[in-house]
This record gives C-alpha cells, structure tokens and sequence, in this order.
C-alpha cells in the first residue's frame, strides 16, 4: 500500500527565508505525487503535481518541488517566504494505475515569522 | 470556468440521523471523489464515482454511500451518523485526461 511521511508537523521560518517542506512516499512504483496548500476553514488548493515528466515541477506562488526517486521523496521548496504563504501544507500520492485516489500526509503546519 | 461547489457549508446532525451532503464538479470533469478530513488531520479517501459507478472505495463502513449523476454532479450519503463522523468532507473532481484532483471548499459536519 501507498504512503506518506511528512516529516515535522509544524515549520516555523522568518519572512524571506527559505521554506523547506519534508515528504517522502513509499510505493512499490513510482506514483504520481501532489502538494496541496489549505488555508484555514477552505479547501484544498492544488499547488504542483509531479506525473512522470521532469524531475523539477514548478508550481504556482514561486513554490517547486523535485522528484528524487532514490530518496522516495518529493520536498516542497521556495527561495523566500511571504507572510501569505501561512497555511497547512499537504503532500499527497495517487497510483499510477487503477482509481486516482490521494492517500494524503498528515500535513505540515508552516507559520512565517514577521 | 466555475470550480467544485459543495453544499451545505456547514451542517449540524444528531447522532443515529441521516445526512446528504452534495457536490457539483468542474466543468469539462467526469470523475468525482470523496474525503474525509478530521480535525488535525490529512483527508481520508472514502470513495471515487466515475461515469456514475464507484471506481474505487477506501476503508470506511458501507453505511458511507454516494451517487453520480449523469451530470456528474455527486452526493454523499451517511446512515446511522456517530460522534466520530464529525469532520470536514471534501469532494475533489478530476478531467479524463489528468490525475490531479481540484476540491471543493468542503462541508463542516458536526454530530451531536
């Protein structure tokens, strides 16, 4: 079965530095992987998708991620970090094959320090 | 181009009652599925309606049930409601020709 481990339920980092968000999957093949962004009491906002194609994805809001398949993982980064960018922060996979369902990391709560 | 709507926001429902809650997708989109998200934690994939059949189901008891309809707009429905079914559900809609899902603003239930 597929995983997802985001490592450190709550990062905390000063406005303009670099955000670094942890996920690494577990999955016999390499899956399709997503991050999500929720802010609160609003749903999911999909930010970047990774689907076979080139390693580094860039998404929206200056945030990317690279897919490194001997690491299983799939970290979320962006050079400089706003105050908007405050929000729950959700790695997800989704089987190559069969029903596209999103097995979801418990989630990573980013806080931007003034 | 209108995104996933849910309806309604926000629902208060007494334990043992009944609840449906509805979901229309994006246009152009043909797959629909369902999350549930507890409070603290990554949503929970309850199931998935293509082409109005369940293509796939997650590990929640039959009394979670759903349908789509031809326009592929889709509810979810939950019998004999328990304390613990509390939570935020999220519908998600896909295209044919993607993997990414795009959710609704979801719909708060809280059972008393």
């Amino acid at each position: 079965a597929q995983s997802v481990t985001q490592l450190g339920s709550h990062v905390s980092v000063s406005e303009g530095a670099l955000v670094l968000l942890r996920c690494n999957y577990s999955s016999s093949v390499p899956p399709y992987l997503f991050w999500y962004v929720q802010y609160p009491n609003q749903g999911l906002q999909l930010l970047l998708k990774y689907t076979s194609a080139a390693t580094l994805v860039k998404g929206i809001n200056g945030f990317e991620a690279e897919f490194k398949k001997s690491e299983t993982s799939f970290h979320l980064t962006k050079p400089s970090a706003h105050m908007s960018d405050a929000a729950e922060y959700f790695c997800a996979v989704s089987p190559v094959q069969g029903a596209q369902k999103l097995v979801f990391g418990q989630g990573t709560r980013l806080t931007i320090n003034p | 181009e209108t995104g996933v709507t849910q309806s309604p926001t926000h629902l208060i429902k007494t334990r043992g009652q009944q609840v449906t809650l509805r979901c229309s997708s994006q246009s152009g989109h043909n797959t629909v599925s369902w999350y549930q998200q507890a409070l603290g934690q990554g949503p929970q994939f309850i199931f998935q309606y293509y082409r109005e059949e369940e293509n796939g189901r997650g590990n929640f008891p039959p009394r979670f049930s759903g349908l789509q309809f031809p326009n592929y707009s889709s509810e979810l429905n939950v019998n004999a409601l328990e304390l613990d079914d509390s939570a935020l559900y999220l519908c998600a809609s896909s295209p044919a020709s993607g993997r990414e899902q795009y959710f609704g603003p979801g719909t708060r239930l809280t059972v008393t």
